[in-house]
């Protein structure tokens, strides 16, 4: 499979844990982006990555969040100290900067979809 | 701030008909509109997408109509089938940066057998 790949899928998690996910985007991507969508809504941006640098980040991620892509392929994003509220789809994306009339898309993977009780 | 707004929020349609989802903008610094289309428990998968250099732009059953003075834009589906039922988002981002999307608030599309 060469698509983006986020792991766990499901995480169940109690209120005040820590809780840590990965994306694997796809290999010739050097952009990163996470984003957050909570029931009935659209996706929301977190944080994106250009390589290993990280270039923006929404007000959305608060200091419990922090996200991280060492060597510029797989990234994380942690939690700290969980509350009921962080509960949402996590969705992990790639895209090439490498041209930029042509693929722009930006690919999307399943997501991991958290649950904090 | 919603930057994207979309409508409508649930859409119902008979197999064989046009559904039609419209979306608004007000930054004109967007110049990359792409539609997603989502299943249950899946991510967003890229449906179609246009730049606001042409007005439309077809694939297959889908097509998207731009209207840049307005600001607007919006995806018809023809001849809705039941497997196109999925939640649509509309999503604009500033294409030369690259950066984020910014999406609207979802389409729930039923199309009836």
């Amino acid at each position: 499979d060469t698509g983006v790949s986020q792991d766990p899928r499901h995480k169940i998690t109690k209120r005040g844990q820590n809780v840590t996910f990965r994306c694997d985007p796809i290999s010739e991507h050097n952009r990163l982006y996470w984003y957050r969508q909570t029931l009935g809504q659209g996706p929301e941006f977190l944080t994106y990555f250009q390589n290993e640098a990280q270039l923006e980040k929404s007000r959305l991620l608060s200091d419990r969040f922090s996200a991280e892509r060492p060597k510029g392929s797989f990234s994380t994003l942690e939690i700290q100290r969980t509350e009921q509220g962080d509960s949402a789809m996590y969705l992990c994306a790639s895209r090439s900067t490498e041209a930029y009339w042509k693929n722009t898309e930006a690919f999307f993977g399943q997501g991991t979809r958290l649950t904090v009780v | 701030q919603q930057q994207v707004k979309q409508s409508p929020q649930s859409l119902i349609v008979q197999k064989g008909g046009i559904s039609i989802i419209n979306c608004a903008y007000e930054n004109t610094a967007f110049d990359y509109f792409p539609w997603y289309q989502q299943f249950p428990g899946k991510g967003p998968a890229l449906l179609i997408a246009i730049r606001p250099d042409v007005s439309e732009k077809k694939e297959g059953r889908f097509t998207i109509s731009f209207n840049k003075s307005a600001k607007q834009f919006s995806l018809h589906i023809m001849d809705s089938q039941p497997g196109d039922s999925a939640t649509y988002f509309c999503a604009a981002s500033r294409g030369s940066t690259l950066g984020r999307l910014y999406f609207g608030r979802g389409t729930q599309l039923t199309v009836w057998p």
